[in-house]
C-alpha cells in the first residue's frame, strides 16, 4: 500500500501568509495526487484532482504541483476560511489512501 | 446536487455485524456514470478507504478489510450498503459514503455528513 507521509502536521500562519503544504509518497504515484480539506465537524472536500487541477470555484490562491513522490499544496495568501485540515490523497494504486492530515492554524 | 445520506445504528457491540446504508438522491446509481465508496475515518487509523462499488456490483475492497466488509448496490432503491462483520473497538469510527466526482474513480466530490458508528458493548 501507498503511504503517504504529510508536512508538518501542524503549520502556524496569519491572515495573508502563504501557505506550503507537503506529501511525499512512499512510491510513485505519477500525478494521481488530490487535496481534500476538512473543518470541523464537516466531510471533506475535494479541492485539486491530479496534482493541479482544480475542482470548481475552488479560488485561484489555491495550487498544486508535484510529480512521482513529492507534492505540495500551496496557499497564496491565506484567508480566514482558509484554516482547516488539509488531506492528500492518492488513486494510482488500489487501496487508494490518504495522508494523514495537516492542520492550518491561525497564528 | 448529489446527495448522499448514511444510516445505520450508532452503536455496535464487538464481534457483531455493523451495516450501514447509503441512500443517494440528484443522481441515478443505476445510470452507470460513477463509482460509490465506503471511508471511514478515525483519531488512531485516519482516513480509510474501505472499498467501492459500480452499479453492475463490481467491487473493490481495501485488503485490510476485505475478509470482513461486502459492499452492495440496490438500484430499484438508488441505495448502496456495507456491512462488517466481527467488529472491534478498532472498528468504531465516522462512517462515510461518497461518490467520485466527474474526475474518474478514485476522486471524492460528493460526501455523505458522516455517521459516527461507535463499537462497545
Amino acid at each position: 500500500e501507498v503511504l503517504l507521509t504529510q508536512s508538518p502536521a501542524t503549520l502556524s500562519l496569519s491572515p495573508g501568509d502563504r501557505a506550503t503544504l507537503s506529501c511525499t509518497a512512499s512510491q510513485s504515484v505519477g500525478t494521481s495526487l488530490a487535496w481534500y480539506q476538512q473543518k470541523p465537524g464537516h466531510s471533506p472536500s475535494l479541492l485539486i484532482y491530479e496534482t493541479s487541477g482544480r475542482a470548481p470555484g475552488l479560488p485561484d490562491r489555491f495550487s498544486g504541483s508535484g510529480s512521482g513522490t513529492h507534492f505540495t499544496l500551496t496557499i497564496s495568501s491565506l484567508e480566514a476560511d482558509d484554516f482547516a485540515l488539509y488531506y492528500c490523497q492518492q488513486r494510482s494504486d488500489w487501496p487508494y489512501t490518504f495522508g494523514q492530515g495537516t492542520k492550518l492554524e491561525i497564528k | 446536487q448529489v446527495q448522499l445520506q448514511e444510516s445505520g445504528p450508532g452503536l455496535v457491540k464487538p464481534s457483531q455485524t455493523l451495516s450501514l446504508t447509503c441512500s443517494v438522491s440528484g443522481d441515478s446509481i443505476g445510470r452507470g456514470a460513477h463509482y460509490w465508496n465506503w471511508i471511514r475515518q478515525s483519531p488512531g487509523r485516519g482516513l480509510e478507504w474501505i472499498g467501492y462499488i459500480y452499479y453492475t456490483g463490481d467491487t473493490y475492497y481495501n485488503p485490510s478489510l476485505e475478509s470482513r466488509s461486502t459492499i452492495s448496490v440496490d438500484t430499484s432503491k438508488n441505495q448502496f450498503s456495507l456491512i462488517l462483520k466481527s467488529v472491534t473497538a478498532s472498528d468504531t469510527a465516522v462512517y462515510y459514503c461518497a461518490r467520485d466526482g466527474n474526475y474518474g474513480a478514485g476522486l471524492l466530490g460528493f460526501w455523505g455528513q458522516g455517521v459516527l458508528v461507535t463499537v462497545s458493548s
